[in-house]
């Protein structure tokens, strides 16, 4: 059954740095999603991406934030400069728009990023 | 989208069925009830949806009210594999790419 895929699925970094999250997306869904869950909360939503551009962002998304769909298989999330509270599980999802698709949402395992 | 309200946690016994109630009393004629679950971190899931008529999958059955102000996720035969956390969101239309937005869920526990 296809899924979606990302990697690493544990990073380490200094605050500060940059960080790029990566996704591959299921092979024909057209609109794409980052969320992000704090441990112990809520899964949060942060951006969708849809026709080669941001389709809705949360206000956590702010400037540090970037997506990029590089080629056609990856879908990524770029934090340019990390804060110890971006420390969070980052989940990836696609979705194959369409009245006879249900628009379900299909999750990745999801990224551990840990900020130090 | 209309709000939902999910007990915190649940048990149930393994085998026997688990009866997850959400209620979503402002939900609006266009609005569709999806159900996911996460189970320990993982990625969210998704079990199933319906809009006004009862609804079967091979994970889950879909129970919704007349009035459409409340429903119930059932696992039939519940294992201790189904232990995790369900998220019951009322969101408007299927064919449109919009957001997830999740509540805190039920936490449901499957005892042997």
């Amino acid at each position: 059954e296809p899924e979606v895929t990302q990697t690493p699925s544990h990073q380490v970094t200094q605050m500060g740095q940059e960080v790029i999250l990566r996704c591959v997306p299921i092979s024909n869904h057209l609109y794409f999603y980052w969320y992000r869950q704090i441990l112990g909360q809520k899964v949060e939503f942060l951006v969708s991406f849809y026709n080669n551009e941001i389709s809705e962002k949360s206000e956590i998304f702010d400037d540090q934030f970037s997506v990029e769909r590089p080629d056609g298989s990856n879908f990524t999330l770029k934090i340019r400069s990390t804060k110890l509270e971006d420390s969070a599980m980052y989940f990836c999802a696609s979705t194959l728009l369409g009245q006879t698709t249900k628009n379900i949402q299909y999750f990745g395992a999801g990224t551990r990023l840990s900020v130090l | 989208d209309a709000k939902t309200t999910q007990p915190t946690s649940m048990d149930c016994a393994e085998g026997r069925a688990a009866n997850l109630p959400c209620n979503h009393s402002t939900i609006s004629g266009n609005e569709y009830v999806y159900w996911y679950r996460q189970i320990h971190s993982q990625g969210p899931q998704y079990i199933i949806h319906g809009l006004k008529n009862n609804e079967t999958n091979e994970m889950a059955s879909l129970i919704i009210t007349e009035d459409r102000k409340s429903s119930t996720l059932i696992l039939p035969h519940a294992t201790l594999r189904d232990t995790a956390v369900y998220y019951c969101i009322v969101r408007v239309g299927h064919n449109q790419g919009g957001k997830l937005i999740f509540g805190q869920g039920t936490e449901l526990s499957v005892k042997p």
